[in-house]
């Protein structure tokens, strides 16, 4: 089935410790995104790639860092984790071709708990 | 700053019709989606317009005013599967999307 896979679905991680969320499409898309998302907030964008090779911060990049070697891998690493940033993680994907509205394809999202 | 403001929470009845609102204050505007998220599961696009005026799309409509910064998500003949939240998103002029915070749908029988 084509879409966006995230892993893992959930995890719980000691202040101080290193992770790294995972996040594959086969759709092809050239854009995709981190999102979080907390309770009472909006979806707020973390980082972005605009095309294979290209990484851009969003609205909340501090902490974090993202790769994009390939069109289809888009890890998001968090070197140090900290409690606030104990949130639930969407990685999007998007196609910008003419034509296109550019609606956003989500994956089923990575539950992150920092203790 | 940009805002999008959409109500918290709404409730309505199996079968009737609700009207969930969005205003927006944004940089630029190059479109404005809806979509509809369930618990505990990803956002799953709905509608999106760009131009002045309504799209319909089965038992989901949308409008959109951008001389008003706004808009709204219509969604008729209730089913309680509809119990969700549905978040409003404005494209800007960067092409980066603003998100509001969500309205929570509670449907009754």
């Amino acid at each position: 089935i084509a879409g966006i896979t995230q892993a893992p679905t959930s995890q719980i991680l000691a202040a101080g410790r290193r992770m790294t969320l995972r996040c594959t499409q086969d759709m092809r898309h050239n854009a995709m995104y981190w999102y979080r998302q907390d309770l009472g907030l909006g979806l707020r964008l973390i980082h972005y790639s605009n095309t294979a090779g290209t990484t851009g911060k969003g609205e909340v990049p501090d902490g974090y860092s993202v790769s994009r070697a390939n069109t289809d891998d888009f890890p998001l690493t968090l070197a140090s984790a900290v409690p606030s940033q104990t949130s639930v993680y969407f990685c999007a994907s998007s196609d910008g071709a003419s034509g296109h509205t550019g609606e956003l394809f989500f994956g089923e999202g990575s539950r992150l708990t920092v203790l | 700053g940009q805002n999008i403001d959409q109500p918290t929470e709404m409730t309505a009845t199996e079968g009737a019709i609700v009207q969930i609102n969005c205003t927006y204050q944004t940089s630029g505007f190059n479109g404005l989606f809806w979509y509809q998220q369930h618990a505990g599961e990803a956002p799953t696009f709905l509608s999106y317009n760009v131009l002045d005026g309504l799209e319909e799309k089965g038992r989901f409509s949308s409008f959109l005013s951008r001389s008003k910064g706004y808009s709204y998500l219509l969604l008729k003949e209730l089913q309680m599967k509809d119990s969700a939240s549905y978040l409003c998103a404005v494209r800007d002029s960067n092409y980066q999307l603003i998100w509001g915070a969500g309205t929570k749908l509670i449907i009754k029988p």
